[in-house]
C-alpha cells in the first residue's frame, strides 16, 4: 500500500522560504506510469495545484506560483521536496503531496494523497 | 491556467439522487476529475476519465460531461456522502501535468 507523508516546519516567517519534503513508502518514485505533485488548500477554500513532476524529468508549475516555486527529487530516498520563496500570509494553507496518473490526451488525477501538513506564515 | 466553477452548496434528501456540476472552458477538451473531502481529511479520488471509479468507490457515484460542464451524480445519496466535492481538469495549457481545481461544492444530506 503506497503511503505519502509530508514533513516540514509548521510556521514560516513572512518573506522567508517554505520548505517541505514528501516521503513515499510502500512503493517507488521511479515509475514512468505516475507523476508526483504538490497541492495546497487554504483554510475553508478549494485546493490549489502548485506543481508536478514525472520520473523522466518533466516538470510543470502553476503559472501563478512559478516564479517562487522549485521542486527537487531524491530518488534513492523516494523523497521529493517543495520550496516556496518569499512567502506571505496568503501562503498559509494545508500542503499536500500526492501521486498522479494521466491518460495521454484526456485527463489527469491525483489518486493517492498524503495526510497534509498545515503551514502558517506569521511573524 | 483556467477556471473551474462549482456551486458552493447543494443539499439532497437521504436516498435521493443529486448532481454536482463543474463548469469551465478546459472541460470542452478534457475530462473532469472528482474528489470527495471530509472535514480534516485529505481529498479522495472518486471519478476520473470518462467515468471511472477507483477501487472502493461505490457505484452510486458516476461522472458525465456535456460541453463545458461536467457532472458528478450520486444515485441515492447516503449520510456518509456528506462532504465537500472538488472537480479538477488539465489546465488550459493542455500539459499532461497541469491541473486546475474548482472551488468546491459542499453537499449536505438531509
Amino acid at each position: 500500500q503506497l503511503h505519502l507523508q509530508e514533513s516540514g516546519p509548521g510556521l514560516v516567517k513572512p518573506s522567508e522560504t517554505l520548505s517541505l519534503t514528501c516521503t513515499v513508502s510502500g512503493g517507488s518514485i521511479s515509475s514512468n506510469t505516475y507523476f508526483w505533485g504538490w497541492i495546497r488548500q487554504p483554510p475553508g477554500k478549494g485546493p490549489e495545484w502548485i506543481g508536478s513532476f514525472s520520473y523522466n524529468g518533466d516538470t510543470y508549475y502553476n503559472p501563478s506560483l512559478k516564479s517562487r516555486v522549485t521542486t527537487s527529487v531524491e530518488m534513492s530516498k523516494d523523497q521529493f521536496s517543495l520550496n516556496l520563496s518569499s512567502v506571505t500570509a496568503a501562503d498559509t494553507a494545508v500542503y499536500y503531496c500526492a501521486r498522479g496518473a494521466y491518460s495521454s490526451n484526456w485527463w489527469n488525477a491525483f489518486d493517492i494523497w498524503g495526510q497534509g501538513t498545515m503551514v502558517a506564515v506569521s511573524s | 491556467s483556467s477556471e473551474l466553477t462549482q456551486d458552493p452548496a447543494v443539499s439532497v434528501a437521504l436516498g435521493q439522487p443529486v448532481r454536482i456540476t463543474c463548469q469551465g472552458d478546459s472541460l470542452t477538451a478534457y475530462y473532469a476529475t472528482w474528489y470527495q473531502q471530509k472535514p480534516g481529511q485529505a481529498p479522495v479520488l472518486v471519478i476520473y476519465g470518462k467515468n471511472n471509479r477507483p477501487s472502493g468507490i461505490p457505484d452510486r457515484f458516476s461522472g458525465s460531461s456535456s460541453g463545458n460542464t461536467a457532472s458528478l451524480t450520486i444515485t441515492g445519496a447516503q449520510a456518509e456522502d456528506e462532504a465537500d466535492y472538488f472537480c479538477s481538469s488539465r489546465d488550459s495549457s493542455g500539459h499532461r501535468l497541469g491541473v486546475v481545481f474548482g472551488g468546491g461544492t459542499k453537499l449536505t444530506v438531509l
